[in-house]
């Protein structure tokens, strides 16, 4: 597809659970980014990647969280002993470069039960 | 600190009708860069138009139109001849120079136009 992708588009674990969600960006782009977004609030800025490093993790809520981008194209957010406060919409963006549009996928829903 | 407010946290209007959404931002930098996006039903969020500090004209793509203001640290959206096509949460938001990669945003303002 063109777009972004993201997956599952639904996840439900139960509080404690390891998570796994995964972005496949637009081809050629080398800058991607992961947002959250709480019920009825606009997105948070969690990591940006340019290439396959890390340029600004300054948005990560602590450390259970953590995310890859191994060969610069698909990443991966991960969340260990995932809580409550979780559950959000995950979302993940691309673009061509770190001051242009960014294009976002559909988000992957986490409801931490 | 950088912030963004969106006072109107939900609008409704007649079909046709005008509708402007407000924004209000702040931040101490001279150089930055103000978004709109919206978000329909699905959740992906479409990117709408970028500006930049320096530029200041307001711009019109066809029923959207963007007005500018430092003077009051505004960058407000009309949709004229609103569709209900339009109903979205439309969200505003600011990145600075340093660090334009991170965008701020807003906490929405959901639009619904009835028929």
């Amino acid at each position: 597809g063109a777009g972004v992708s993201q997956t599952p588009s639904n996840k439900v674990t139960e509080k404690g659970k390891y998570v796994e969600l995964r972005c496949d960006p637009i081809s050629g782009h080398t800058a991607l980014y992961w947002y959250r977004q709480s019920l009825g609030q606009g997105p948070e800025f969690l990591i940006y990647f340019q290439g396959t490093g890390a340029a600004d993790d300054s948005g990560l809520p602590n450390d259970r969280f953590f995310a890859v981008r191994p060969e610069g194209s698909v990443s991966t957010l991960k969340i260990q002993r995932t809580e409550r406060g979780d559950s959000a919409v995950y979302l993940c963006a691309s673009s061509y470069d770190r001051a242009g549009e960014l294009f976002f996928g559909e988000g992957s829903r986490l409801t931490v039960l | 600190a950088q912030k963004v407010t969106q006072a109107q946290t939900e609008i409704s209007v007649v079909e046709k009708e005008d509708v402007t959404l407000d924004c209000v931002y702040e931040t101490r930098d001279t150089t930055y860069y103000l978004f709109w996006y919206k978000q329909p039903p699905s959740g992906e969020l479409v990117f709408l138009i970028r500006r930049n500090s320096f530029d200041e004209q307001n711009e019109i793509s066809g029923r959207y139109s963007w007005n500018f203001q430092k003077s009051t640290s505004s960058f407000n959206f009309t949709i004229t001849a609103s569709q209900v096509v339009d109903s979205a949460v439309y969200f505003c938001a600011l990145s600075e120079w340093r660090s334009s990669y991170k965008l701020i945003f807003g906490s929405g303002t959901r639009l619904l136009v009835r028929p």
